[in-house]
């Protein structure tokens, strides 16, 4: 089935550090991915998402590119802010095999940035 | 505009109980998907309605069921509470159904089994 391996957190910086959370991913066909975001206190946010491979998905300085080759969509920002603290999930959605309906989620990934 | 909003926002049963979770879709929105979310782990889907259909389900026992009303807000029941049921129940709502992946969640419903 499908599954989403993200790298073991919790991830600790200063601000205005380079950060880099992996993601690899195990799925039949072409799933679109995901970086969902969850801030203290809220809900579930969609961060970024991309399609297709080679798409690259961008918001809030936050970037991730769909690699099919390695199957990985890893997150990067080139200079995080305090404001960046929250727990990160990568996530995909099968386009195949009747299970379009369905997020599919790593554990998280724990970012803390201090000032 | 008001958000996909849960209720109640926090509850304790104890085994055996019953408990029913409520929520509402963002206006407009006709899909509504549940998951649950154990400490430390991601969410897990549990079900998936579209236009009070079910569309999907997840691996999760018979004890779990859900409806979706005509008013598009849903219900996530579950009997016979087992200790490993507590969690954050997560509603998400959009637009289509949800094969897009772009689901916008509420802040959970935190079931404590005693």
């Amino acid at each position: 089935g499908d599954s989403v391996t993200q790298m073991e957190g919790p991830v600790t910086l200063s601000e205005e550090a380079f950060l880099t959370i992996n993601c690899t991913y195990t799925a039949t066909g072409y799933p679109s991915l995901f970086w969902y975001v969850q801030y203290p206190g809220e809900g579930l946010q969609l961060l970024l998402k991309a399609t297709k491979a080679d798409d690259k998905g961008s918001n809030k300085g936050f970037e991730a590119t769909y690699r099919k080759e390695t199957t990985s969509f890893h997150l990067e920002k080139g200079s995080v802010q305090v404001s960046d603290s929250a727990v990160y999930f990568c996530a995909l959605i099968s386009n195949s095999g009747g299970s379009n309906y369905k997020l599919t989620f790593g554990k998280g990934t724990l970012l803390t940035v201090n000032p | 505009d008001a958000g996909v909003t849960q209720s109640p926002t926090h509850l304790i049963k104890t085994r055996g109980q019953h408990v029913t979770l409520r929520c509402s879709p963002i206006s407009g929105h006709k899909s509504v998907s549940w998951y649950q979310q154990v400490l430390g782990q991601g969410p897990q889907f549990i079900f998936q309605y579209y236009e009070k259909e079910e569309r999907g389900r997840g691996n999760f026992p018979d004890r779990f069921s859900a409806r979706q009303f005509p008013n598009y807000s849903s219900e996530l029941n579950v009997n016979a509470l087992l200790l490993g049921d507590s969690a954050l129940y997560l509603c998400a709502s959009s637009g289509t159904s949800a094969a897009l992946g772009e689901l916008f969640f509420g802040e959970g419903s935190r079931l404590t089994v005693l």
